[in-house]
């Protein structure tokens, strides 16, 4: 049974540009949530997606967005990039409706860099 | 809005001896769940121990377990028998009971194991 999955592990751009992180969830969970670690800190909330929709948001600029697709794998896309968005980028996934609780399970995460 | 406060950045135990990291955290809701994470140096996020605020007993996850103290809001994790590769950032967790299922996390306690 596969587990999250995230693309790419690492990778280095520059200010002002636009990247696309990729997430797959595990076999069977519908949600997706995005959280931002900065260095030495716990992770922020950025949005979540269910059914294709985003059912919560954190504290982010617009720029900060997000896609859900049928299979339930899911895209963060940040644009304008500044330096202060570098970050691991974690995803997680979990099984859910409204009045269904599960945990979240974590993949490994993508490492940006932005110089 | 919630808070998780770790205040604890650094610990250190000898291996096979006990250790207790901290974590209270602030809310007016009475329906919520507690986590613990860790996060080795490959960085995933893995789940310990999970906690619903409405069930008295304290979970246990064979050498991980939990003192929960809902009326001080203080959710502690204590982990027996240290063994080298407990050695990670661990993270306390807070998500709501109702709604979306966003993740508050605290700022981390680096655990270290001593051979």
């Amino acid at each position: 049974d596969a587990g999250v999955t995230q693309s790419p592990t690492h990778l280095i751009k520059t200010r002002g540009q636009q990247v696309t992180l990729r997430c797959s969830p595990k076999s069977g969970h519908d949600t997706v949530s995005w959280y931002q670690q900065a260095l030495g800190q716990g992770p922020q909330f950025i949005f979540q997606y269910y059914e294709e929709e985003e059912r919560q948001r954190g504290n982010f600029p617009d720029r900060f967005s997000g896609h859900q697709f049928p299979n339930y794998s899911s895209e963060l896309n940040v644009n304008a990039l500044l330096l202060g968005d570098s970050a691991l980028y974690l995803c997680a996934s979990s099984l859910s409706g409204w009045t269904v609780q599960e945990t979240q399970y974590f993949g490994p995460g993508t490492r940006l860099l932005v110089l | 809005a919630q808070t998780v406060t770790q205040s604890q950045p650094e610990m250190s135990v000898q291996e096979a001896e006990t250790v207790t990291l901290s974590c209270t955290y602030d809310t007016s809701e009475s329906d919520y769940y507690l986590f613990w994470y860790k996060q080795p140096p490959s960085r995933q996020m893995i789940l310990v121990i999970r906690q619903e605020a409405y069930k008295q007993q304290n979970a246990t996850e064979n050498r991980f377990s939990v003192n929960f103290q809902k009326a001080a809001k203080s959710f502690s994790l204590k982990i027996s028998d240290s063994q080298l590769g407990d050695a990670a950032m661990y993270f306390c967790a807070y998500r709501s009971g109702r709604g979306a299922q966003k993740l508050v996390f605290g700022q981390g306690t680096r655990l270290t194991i001593n051979p």
